[in-house]
């Protein structure tokens, strides 16, 4: 069975510009979280998708948003990109209970130069 | 909002020592505890859960402890190798969601 994958793994992009970011989880997962990863550091809660709809979402200016799409795969849109945008984006699967292990996708490293 | 507060941000330890990270939360709801490992340059990965129903588990060389009126657990590695270098973050379940500790990175001395 694959695990959940991103894409795509590098993306360089110029200050102003968006970035768009595709991530398709395990097949039964409904649920999609985005993290945004600086620096190796901690793990700063994006936004949460489930069955299409956004839940959640983090302390993120309104730039950083996404959607999730029927077969529940998910894309991740930053607009007007800054350079402390430069970070690993990851983003992890699970099914809707939060009791159980959420999967994490290798993540797409963006570059805003 | 609810929190999970993660000690040390970094541990140093001789191999072949043990190592512990502690974790407390503040949603008294919360009923899962995982923790996971995140190797240099890869994604993270889960090593270890607890449930609420129990205090421990082992598996290994790793076990984690839960302390649900104090609201704390811990994760124990012993016997430390090489291989156990990484960053661990502790979570605790919320609202459907894991809220994540700021991780520990645990670097095992030769």
């Amino acid at each position: 069975e694959a695990g959940v994958t991103q894409s795509p793994t590098h993306l360089i992009k110029t200050r102003g510009q968006q970035a768009t970011l595709r991530c398709s989880p395990i097949s039964g997962h409904t649920s999609v979280y985005w993290y945004q990863q600086a620096l190796g550091l901690g793990l700063q809660f994006l936004l949460w998708y489930d069955e299409g709809e956004e839940r959640n979402r983090g302390n993120f200016p309104p730039r950083f948003s996404g959607r999730q799409f029927p077969n529940y795969s998910s894309e991740l849109n930053v607009n007007a990109l800054e350079l402390e945008d430069s970070a690993l984006y990851l983003c992890a699967s699970s099914f809707v209970q939060s009791n159980t292990e959420a999967f994490f996708g290798q993540g797409t490293r963006l570059t805003v130069v | 909002g609810e929190n999970v507060e993660q000690h040390p941000s970094t541990l140093s330890v001789q191999e072949g020592d043990s190592a512990v990270i502690k974790c407390t939360y503040s949603d008294s709801a919360s009923n899962y505890f995982p923790w996971y490992k995140q190797e240099l340059g890869k994604r993270p990965q889960l090593i270890i859960d607890i449930r609420s129903n129990v205090g421990e588990k082992k598996d290994q060389r790793i076990a984690v402890t839960l302390n649900k009126t104090a609201k704390h657990f811990s994760l124990h590695i012993t016997e430390t190798q090489p291989e156990d270098s990484a960053v661990y973050f502790c979570a605790a379940d919320s609202n459907y969601q894991l809220i994540w500790g700021a991780g520990t990175k645990l670097i095992i001395k030769p």
